[in-house]
């Protein structure tokens, strides 16, 4: 089983300022094959990112993946009120599909 | 418009068993894998199973192989989680997703409400 660690557990920001999240997989994930999703509380999580850097529908420019092989990043570049939320990347190069444990950005 | 919508949920006893169903509108059901995903209260999200769009490919997580079966089906439109011999363990919101391609299982663009699924005595 690919194990992801997401790092760091929480971040407190400001809106307004940049945000980088970490991902690093137990192993290489073939092709990329990674997401990230944006889960805000009573709501069902959102897709963000595949393919490590494809924005997903919809999803605004300012949300942008990168990455390769075990470490892969989501970056938000200027965080609006609405993105304070709780991050997940998964691996979807092999079964069983695997997420992170998630990384909570809070509004300082 | 893509809609997921869960049924089946409660509280049950453990060891007991659950029916989940999950009905679909706003896209073609029988070109793409479905799965279904939870997450216990508080904690992170888990993939739990998928199948391809012609139920020939299935697969679990450990945790629940040999007591979880997924089905599916297309002329209903609808994607079912079949949970026997219920633990306390697998007390979470259950997720129906829709995946993006119909033979394997890969990422999840759209996702239900949930239903909750509480395993007690």
């Amino acid at each position: 089983e690919v194990v992801l660690t997401q790092s760091p557990g929480t971040l407190s920001l400001s809106p307004g300022g940049r945000v980088t999240l970490s991902c690093r997989a137990s192993q290489s994930i073939i092709s990329n094959y990674l997401a990230w999703y944006q889960q805000k509380p009573g709501q069902a999580p959102r897709l963000l990112i595949y393919g490590a850097s494809s924005r997903a529908t919809g999803v605004p420019p300012r949300f942008s993946g990168s990455g390769s092989v075990r470490d892969f990043t989501l970056t938000i570049s200027t965080l609006e009120p609405e993105d304070f939320a709780v991050y997940y990347c998964q691996q979807y190069g092999y079964t069983p599909l695997t997420f992170g444990g998630g990384t909570k950005v809070e509004i300082k | 418009e893509v809609q997921l919508v869960e049924s089946g949920g409660g509280l049950v006893q453990p060891g007991r068993s659950l029916r989940l169903s999950c009905a679909t509108t706003g896209f073609t059901f029988d070109k793409y894998a479905m799965n279904w995903v939870r997450q216990a209260p508080g904690k992170g999200l888990e993939w739990v199973s998928g199948i391809s769009w012609n139920s020939e490919k299935k697969d679990y997580v450990d945790s629940v192989k040999g007591r979880f079966t997924i089905s599916r089906d297309n002329a209903r439109n609808s994607v079912y989680l079949q949970m026997n011999s219920l633990r306390i363990e697998d007390t979470a919101m259950y997720y129906c997703t829709k995946d993006i391609i119909p033979l394997g299982f890969y990422y999840f663009d759209h996702w239900g409400q949930g239903v909750l699924v509480t395993v007690s005595s």
